[in-house]
């Protein structure tokens, strides 16, 4: 079974400071990873993807990729009390078609 | 407004009862996708459709049904709901994973 794995937190970081996500995955063959933000009693929306090893900027989130450890990471920086979610890592199965997504971690923002 | 939507939101039913959970979406994607999510357990792929009359298995596909005679929707069958199909319910779709968009939730409760 091919898995994705996250903290499940919460992840408690003052405002202002950087927030660190991170998310495992067991299949060497996937090639896309996805980072979904998750309100309570809201539906997920994209907020970030990669495909290449290294780091990806995108104003105050970087998701980073590195394919030999199988480790996807997401940054953000200078958090908001408005970036408390649940956040969700997901990777493309590597025969289409598929998103396989990790449990969430859910992230709170203390003012 | 691009959208994908959902009916009924929210549903009780009883166990053996067929219900159908109707997905519709407005940005002419090809690929459309079912989900459910259950606390602790993330989200998990039920079916997906790359296409009209394309259809295949996700994750978790025991116990429901799915149809793609047309682009626009991708209704969810339950022929016979059983109490562990309890979740709530997200319809997805996409023109690629950049561009995955998910329906507001249909929230199922199987007594």
């Amino acid at each position: 079974q091919k898995e994705v794995e996250q903290n499940s937190g919460p992840l408690s970081v003052p405002e202002g400071a950087i927030a660190s996500l991170n998310c495992t995955y067991s299949d060497r063959g996937s090639q896309s990873f996805f980072w979904y933000r998750q309100y309570s009693g809201k539906s997920p929306e994209l907020i970030m993807f990669i495909y290449s090893n290294g780091d990806k900027e995108d104003g105050r989130f970087t998701a980073q990729l590195n394919k030999a450890s199988q480790y996807v990471s997401l940054l953000i920086r200078d958090s908001q009390p408005s970036d408390s979610a649940t956040y969700l890592c997901a990777g493309e199965d590597n025969q289409g078609g598929k998103l396989i997504f990790g449990q969430g971690t859910e992230l709170s923002v203390k003012p | 407004e691009a959208q994908v939507t959902q009916n009924p939101r929210y549903l009780i039913t009883v166990t053996g009862k067929k219900l159908t959970v109707t997905c519709s979406q407005n940005m002419n994607h090809e690929y459309m996708s079912w989900y459910r999510q259950d606390p602790g357990l993330g989200l998990r792929q039920i079916y997906y459709s790359m296409n009209v009359e394309v259809t295949d298995k996700g994750d978790v596909p025991e116990g429901y049904k799915v149809s793609r005679k047309e682009k626009r929707n991708f209704p969810l069958i339950l022929e016979s709901p059983s109490p562990n199909q309890t979740s709530l319910y997200f319809c997805a779709s996409g023109g690629g994973w950049e561009t995955q968009y998910f329906g507001p939730g249909t929230r199922l409760l199987v007594l």
